[in-house]
């Protein structure tokens, strides 16, 4: 089976900072891909960023970055510059072909900017 | 041009209703889903299509089916609607684990 875990139900940022939103996942599988979505008001869901296991070096996407910890399981999104249009609800999510490549997603963290 | 659209955006129904989504994708990808947000914001898949072929099914009632005419197309009916099916539902597509591209969405709610 496989899990992923967002412990922060909910955080804040002061524009123009930054902010880093903590993930943590379970597989027993090798070769698996992890990304972080974005979900503002609008519900619609956005591909914010993807790492593959197999890489070492973190995926960043302009003001976005992660910190992929494979041996710990852990993969936290980093938000530089904060910006009122990042305010949303963020999934951490998990796929694998061993599991026909669904998403498994984690129970997600609202972020609040503040102007 | 919308990669995966999904109709229709808002569907308000009585219980006992039979109720289609309907979802197509542009971007050529061979898996389609069907996902569904529960009122907490949870994300959980239902249903995944490869190249028309059903793959994942997970313990979803059997009142929900799935299907699929072509590998660009996936539609969900829904038979016999319950108060508990109110949520939103998502239609998405990928090629292999790179990621999927969701629609929409559909907020179904069930009076």
């Amino acid at each position: 089976a496989q899990t992923v875990t967002q412990s922060q139900p909910e955080m804040s940022v002061q524009e123009a900072e930054t902010v880093t939103l903590s993930c943590t996942y379970d597989t027993s599988e090798s070769d698996y891909y992890l990304f972080w979505y974005k979900q503002p008001p609008s519900r619609q869901m956005i591909l914010v960023i993807r790492q593959e296991a197999y890489k070492q070096q973190n995926a960043t996407e302009n003001r976005f970055s992660v910190n992929f910890q494979k041996a710990a399981k852990s993969f936290s999104l980093k938000i530089s510059d904060s910006q009122l249009g990042d305010a949303a609800m963020y999934f951490c999510a998990l796929s694998s072909g061993e599991y026909g490549n669904k998403l498994v997603f984690g129970a997600g963290t609202i972020l609040r900017v503040k102007s | 041009d919308t990669a995966v659209s999904q109709t229709p955006k808002y569907l308000v129904t009585q219980m006992g209703n039979d109720k289609s989504i309907k979802c197509e994708q542009n971007l050529g990808h061979d898996t389609m889903y069907w996902y569904k947000q529960d009122s907490k914001k949870f994300l959980k898949i239902m249903f995944s299509y490869n190249n028309k072929e059903l793959i994942i099914n997970e313990t979803v009632p059997n009142r929900f089916s799935p299907k699929s005419p072509d590998k660009a197309h996936l539609n969900l009916h829904i038979n016999s609607l319950e108060l508990g099916d109110s949520a939103v539902y998502f239609c998405a597509s990928s090629q292999e684990a790179r990621g999927a591209f969701f629609g929409q969405g559909t907020r179904l709610t069930v009076v």
